[in-house]
């Protein structure tokens, strides 16, 4: 089977740093996305882990460790505009699965 | 490099009527997604084509929806007859080749309301 489980709500305030985690459990798993999604729009992609690391890119970062089914994402500097919903997404072979969304409030 | 086209944006029946959505995916993309996004949670999928044919179906309730790409290029999502339950966003997407770590390009989605 596939599970994905993430928070459903978060807050942080300006400027802060927010760790969003994600655990998965996917058969034939080959990588997790990270999905930012403002209220109303579609999902934008932010990042793809294949390996087991850090991946950084600007204020955002991504962690995977496949050996725990776990991933992180790391949001420096936050800013009013990174108010929205982040989605974990596993990948599994020709398929995607996402978890159901964390949102973020960010206040100033 | 346009990206993936929708429509239409809003829509607004009663139970028991039909509704179809289309999309057009970018141009030269193999694999078209339909996804239901009800509010509060993530996409979920109900079909994937790979050019005109279907990968994956397993959630997509058959007794009320179809989908087809007929020509491997643009797609309509069909619901016959609507369930309150179906208020959701329907999400298009497209990647070019359907593998799974592919990044997927959404559309701005269709928003049904059935009352």
């Amino acid at each position: 089977g596939q599970n994905i489980d993430q928070p459903t709500e978060m807050t942080a305030t300006e400027g802060a740093i927010v760790q969003i985690n994600c655990t998965y459990q996917t058969s034939g798993f080959n990588g997790l996305f990270w999905y930012q999604q403002h209220a109303g729009e579609a999902p934008t992609f932010l990042s793809y882990n294949v390996l087991d690391g850090l991946e950084e890119k600007g204020r955002f970062s991504s962690f995977l460790s496949r050996s725990k089914g776990y991933s992180y994402l790391l949001l420096k500097e936050l800013q009013m505009k990174d108010s929205a919903s982040y989605l974990c997404a596993a990948a599994g072979f020709q398929k995607l699965v996402f978890g159901t969304g964390t949102r973020l409030l960010v206040s100033p | 490099e346009a990206g993936v086209a929708q429509s239409p944006r809003y829509k607004i029946i009663e139970k028991r009527q039909s509704v179809a959505f289309w999309c057009n995916p970018i141009s030269g993309h193999a694999t078209l997604y339909w996804y239901q996004q009800i509010l509060g949670q993530g996409p979920k999928l109900l079909i994937q084509f790979q050019n005109n044919g279907v990968v994956d179906d397993s959630q997509l309730p058959k007794d009320r929806f179809s989908a087809e790409r007929l020509k491997g290029v643009d797609s309509t999502l069909k619901i016959q007859p609507a369930k309150l339950e179906d208020s959701a966003v329907y999400l298009c997407a497209s990647s070019p080749w359907g593998q799974g770590n592919e990044k997927l390009f959404f559309g701005s989605g269709t928003q049904l309301s059935v009352l």
